[in-house]
């Protein structure tokens, strides 16, 4: 199995909502990461897991709370967001630790809209 | 501190003709240079990277980019578009002591039937 997958594929939310974006993947990699990515541009790293600990967070508003239940699954808690955190939300995954220089596979994103 | 730029916001060729994506990059020590592809409402998928070794790297989909240090370039090419090419296309670079890629702004390449 070569893939990441997430689901959901689309979420729409209100402000005051509480969602969950999740990603899973079978290739045995020990890092995995979560970008936003506005449209047409590059995307943006939020978290970064290695080995299953927070290994690096971009600075990211408390209203995106990342967990990693186990080495195959990465998920992304949302709660109070607000409209201008509408965007795609790829989750990738790498070989090793995220400190080997190795190329990342990407999910399909999850289509996220805040009204 | 590491960049990376691709000077060309969109890039358009017609089916069958060489197509070219420019990239340069600036690091300071070795750069670990990375090319990515992203259809319409996908995620990214990798192509091709470099990071040691021979200068011309080729990757998949018959793609191949080439590193010049001299040039701090890594422009990735293709002998003979074809139209399901069409896409966007980063650039991405590491270096030594950054585990963080930074992407360049994309190319949007269309290729013209």
């Amino acid at each position: 199995d070569t893939e990441v997958t997430q689901t959901p594929k689309h979420l729409v939310m209100g402000m005051t909502n509480k969602k969950s974006l999740k990603c899973e993947q079978h290739m045995g990699h020990r890092a995995m990461y979560w970008y936003k990515q506005k449209a047409k541009k590059p995307p943006e790293l939020m978290f970064v897991y290695s080995y299953e600990k927070l290994s690096i967070n971009e600075s990211v508003p408390s209203r995106f709370s990342p967990e990693c239940p186990n080495s195959s699954l990465l998920n992304l808690h949302l709660h109070a967001l607000q409209p201008e955190d509408s965007a795609l939300y790829l989750c990738a995954s790498s070989q090793g630790d995220y400190r080997s220089y190795n190329e990342q596979f990407f999910g399909p994103g999850t289509r996220l809209t805040v009204l | 501190a590491q960049s990376v730029a691709q000077p060309e916001d969109q890039v358009n060729v017609a089916e069958g003709n060489p197509l070219t994506v420019k990239c340069t990059y600036s690091v300071s020590g070795n750069p670990y240079l990375f090319w990515y592809v992203q259809y319409p409402n996908r995620g990214l998928q990798f192509l091709l990277k470099y990071i040691t070794g021979d200068n011309l790297v080729k990757g998949s989909y018959g793609f191949e980019a080439e590193f010049n240090k001299s040039q701090t370039s890594f422009h990735l090419k293709k002998p003979s578009a074809l139209v399901s090419d069409s896409a966007l296309y980063f650039c991405a670079v590491l270096s030594g002591g950054s585990y963080i890629p930074t992407f360049g702004r994309g190319t949007s390449l269309i290729v013209h039937p």
